[in-house]
């Protein structure tokens, strides 16, 4: 069964450094979208992208965040200058269709800002 | 979305039936009801959606009544590995941009 998947799985860094989060969609799916989870808080929407351009943002995806799909495969997140308030899971999903609510989640990348 | 309310938490037994009630009394017309299951440490997952009646498939079903103000998620013989998050969703996502907007959730949690 296809699946969504992500690197690294766990990605330390320090305050003021830049992170990229990788992931690579499910290989038909049009659309594309980055979620974050605090540590025992609830699953926030970050932004969606779809035929290479961002489709929607959240207040959270600040000017600090960037998304880009540099190939066929590939969908990343860049945050510029991480804050420790950055700290939390990063997921990525995909879709095939819009408008259904049927997203499949990667496993999600834990970064740890110190 | 639709606002839903789902219990915040529930606790079963393996080896019972589970069932989580999700209401949503503001549902429109063209809005599909959809689960979502998130483990521990890993990303959500989706698990089942349906319109009206009954939906069924591997992992649960959907019963849905006739006014659909409320939907149930029916987890049949649980185990332990089915400890976790249930997400219930309400929406029609008819616009491109089709962010879920996740909830607390209900925290099932299956004792042995």
């Amino acid at each position: 069964e296809p699946e969504v998947t992500q690197t690294p799985s766990h990605q330390v860094t320090q305050m003021g450094q830049e992170v990229i989060l990788r992931c690579v969609p499910i290989s038909n799916h049009l659309y594309f979208y980055w979620y974050r989870q605090i540590l025992g808080q609830k699953v926030e929407f970050l932004v969606s992208f779809y035929n290479n351009e961002i489709s929607e943002k959240s207040e959270i995806f600040d000017d600090q965040f960037s998304v880009e799909r540099p190939d066929g495969s590939n969908f990343t997140l860049k945050i510029r200058s991480t804050k420790l308030e950055d700290s939390a899971m990063y997921f990525c999903a995909s879709s095939l269709l819009a408008g259904n609510y049927e997203q499949y989640f990667g496993p999600g990348t834990r970064l740890t800002v110190t | 979305l639709a606002k839903t309310t789902q219990p915040i938490s529930m606790d079963s037994y393996e080896g019972q039936e589970v069932n989580i009630t999700c209401s949503h009394n503001n549902i429109a017309t063209n809005d599909y009801i959809t689960w979502y299951q998130q483990f521990p440490s890993q990303g959500p997952r989706f698990i089942i959606q349906g319109y009206k009646t009954k939906v069924t498939n591997e992992v649960a079903s959907l019963f849905i009544p006739a006014d659909r103000k409320s939907s149930t998620l029916s987890l049949p013989r649980v185990s332990l590995s089915d400890t976790a998050v249930y997400y219930c969703l309400v929406g029609d996502g008819k616009n491109r941009d089709d962010k879920i907007i996740f909830g607390k959730g209900t925290r099932l949690h299956i004792l042995p």
